[in-house]
Parts: C-alpha cells; sequence; structure tokens
C-alpha cells in the first residue's frame, strides 16, 4: 500500500530564514506530486505540482520554490522566510488525474 | 479559474441528527471528491464521484454527483462524535491542457460540530 511522509511535523523559523520541507511517497512509481497551502484551518491553496522527476509547475508567484529531485520525493524551499510564509502545508501524491492523498503535514511558524 | 462554494460554512448540530453539505461551481467538473480534515492532520479522502448523477455511499456518509456536473452533495446520517471536522469538496475540471492536469479545486470547507 501507499504511504506519504511529511518532515519536520511542526516548525519554527525567524524571518529571513532558509526554508526545506520534505515529503516523499512509498509504493507508488512516478505519481504526481503537490504542494499546499492552508492558512488558519480553512482553503487549500495550490502551490506548485510535478508530473515527473524535475518537472514543476507553479501556482502562485510567491517566496516558495519547489523541487523533485527523485521519482517520489518533493521538496519545498525558501531563501528567505516571511511572516507571511506561516501556515499548514501539505503534500500530496496521485497516481492519475482523479484522487489526489495528502500527507499528515508540517506546521510552519514564521517568527 | 475555476472556484468552488461550500455551504454552510459551519454547523453545530446534536448527536443522532443528520447532515447535509454542498458545493457549487459556475462551470463543471468530471470529478467530486470530499474529504474530512481534523485538526492538525492532512484531509483524508471519504468519497470520489466520476459520473453525473452517481451517488455513493461510504458507511453514514452518502455523496452525489449533481446531475449538471455543477454540484455535489454530502450527507451524513446518525451523527456521531467522531464525525467533527472540516468537511472539504474538491472538484476536477475537464482537462483543459498540460497545464491543468491532475489539478483540483477545493472549497473553503464546512466546520461540523456535533454535541454529545
Amino acid at each position: 500500500s501507499q504511504t506519504i511522509h511529511q518532515w519536520p511535523a511542526t516548525l519554527v523559523q525567524p524571518v529571513g530564514s532558509p526554508l526545506s520541507l520534505e515529503c516523499t511517497v512509498e509504493g507508488t512509481s512516478n505519481p504526481n506530486l503537490y504542494w499546499y497551502r492552508q492558512a488558519a484551518g480553512r482553503g487549500l491553496q495550490l502551490l506548485f505540482y510535478s508530473v515527473g522527476i524535475g518537472q514543476i509547475s507553479s501556482e502562485v508567484p510567491q517566496n516558495l520554490s519547489a523541487s523533485r529531485p527523485q521519482d517520489r520525493q518533493f521538496i519545498l524551499s525558501s531563501k528567505k522566510l516571511l511572516l507571511s510564509d506561516s501556515g499548514f502545508y501539505l503534500c500530496a501524491w496521485s497516481e492519475t488525474s482523479y484522487e489526489q492523498y495528502f500527507g499528515p503535514g508540517t506546521r510552519l511558524t514564521v517568527t | 479559474g475555476q472556484q468552488l462554494n461550500q455551504s454552510p460554512q459551519s454547523m453545530f448540530i446534536q448527536e443522532g441528527e443528520d447532515v447535509s453539505m454542498n458545493c457549487t461551481s459556475s462551470s463543471i467538473f468530471n470529478t467530486w471528491l470530499w474529504y474530512k480534515q481534523e485538526p492538525g492532520e492532512g484531509p483524508v479522502l471519504l468519497i470520489a464521484l466520476y459520473k453525473a448523477g452517481e451517488l455513493t455511499s461510504n458507511g453514514r456518509l452518502t455523496a452525489q454527483f449533481g446531475i449538471t456536473r455543477k454540484d455535489s452533495f454530502l450527507n451524513i446520517s446518525a451523527s456521531i462524535p467522531s464525525d467533527v471536522g472540516i468537511y472539504f469538496c474538491a472538484g476536477r475540471a475537464p482537462n483543459a491542457g498540460g497545464t491543468s492536469y491532475g489539478k483540483l479545486t477545493f472549497g473553503q470547507g464546512t466546520i461540523l460540530t456535533v454535541h454529545p
């Protein structure tokens, strides 16, 4: 069966510091991968998606970037965090263009 | 882009009551998904719908894909305290090309509170 992991689970970072969040999927090959941000427990905003290694599409201009160095690894990064980057970051995968399955999330607080 | 209107925004009900929520869109979707999210966790897929008019159940949950393809409904029967959480609808539009492949549009969620 497929599983999805995210780490860290929680993170507190100062403004201006770098960021790296990691997501890995097990039990599937060549999944579509997604990064979402959720603010205040409501509404999921799609940040990036990837249909293959090295293929990243950005949905909104922002202070973040994403990379997919391996088939089942998806990384969300920032060179300098802003206060507005705080939120709950969710990674998701899908095998087709239909059902997406979410990871446990990372709670990021920028201070 | 597409937008989904999910209602109600919140519900406060007594244990044992039935619950209904819905999502509507100004454009058509060819897939509807319903998720539940508990505090501090990622959303969990409850039901997936693929055909207009489709009615699918998962235990006490029943969801329907609207005939117009612009709406979907989720019903929970005989609610229990563990039903609390945020329920999200999500829709996938007909593939408009490579840039829309696999993308979902999410509603803003319905917060469900169940009083024992």
